[in-house]
């Protein structure tokens, strides 16, 4: 089983909102971890959004919207994130990351298609 | 200014070594808290952490890879290399090298470098 789990992708339309999950193995406790994201556009390196632990420890990326945000739900073990006002921009992969057992680890991604 | 460029053959044969290049700029490997990972990413797949290096040397390997990898650095040429050995067409991805300061996030990436393994 996978350290991360996203979805393979996530359909929105214009000015709704999405919420992007990131579900950590069995066994492996959300809380402890800062979860990153990033955004990644064909044929571009990935890009920094933000990085969520708890609401006493985050880090909104420079130039990041706050329509971004992240949160945790502790029932599902995930990490989220949440994009609101969804815009044509937005459509990307995103990827979540944690720091586990002395290696970053990424998500298999997700692609939101806003349309 | 940041920059980060990643450099190396664009083709190579299977079981062969593959040694790529990041030469950096605006930053130091030598100032505490800097280190330098690499990422690649296959065709249409997603992103996997391959190997870090820290500005006191200490390094860091993906668990399934690691017996493959050698990452060093060249703090007087402002390079961080990565050799990985036995070379297979999955390994067939772009080669991304990342900053990242104090364990806070990769905040610049090169811009990538496509190594297609094939005889």
């Amino acid at each position: 089983q996978a350290v991360l789990t996203q979805p393979s992708s996530l359909s929105a339309s214009p000015g709704a909102s999405a919420s992007l999950t990131c579900t950590l193995r069995s066994g492996i406790n959300v809380g402890t971890y800062r979860i990153y994201w990033y955004q990644q556009k064909p044929g571009s390196p990935p890009q920094y959004l933000l990085r969520y632990k708890s609401d006493s420890d985050k880090q909104q990326g420079s130039g990041v919207p706050r329509r971004f945000s992240g949160s945790k739900d502790a029932s599902a073990n995930a990490g989220i994130l949440l994009i609101s006002g969804l815009q044509s921009e937005d459509e990307a992969d995103y990827y979540c990351m944690i720091w586990h057992s002395s290696a970053w680890v990424f998500g298999g991604g997700t692609k939101l298609t806003v349309l | 200014q940041v920059t980060l460029r990643e450099s190396g053959p664009a083709l190579v044969k299977p079981t062969q070594t593959l040694t790529l290049t990041c030469t950096f700029s605006g930053f130091s490997l030598s100032t505490s808290g800097m280190c330098v990972s690499w990422i690649r990413q296959p065709p249409g797949k997603a992103l996997e952490w391959l190997a870090r290096i820290d500005w006191d040397d200490d390094k860091y390997y993906s668990t399934s890879l690691k017996t493959r990898l050698t990452i060093s650095k060249d703090t007087s040429k402002n390079q961080v290399v990565l050799t990985m050995t036995n070379m297979d067409p999955v390994d067939t991805a772009t080669y991304y090298c990342a900053r990242m300061v104090e364990m806070a996030q990769f905040d610049y990436w090169g811009q990538g470098t496509l190594v297609t393994v094939s005889s």
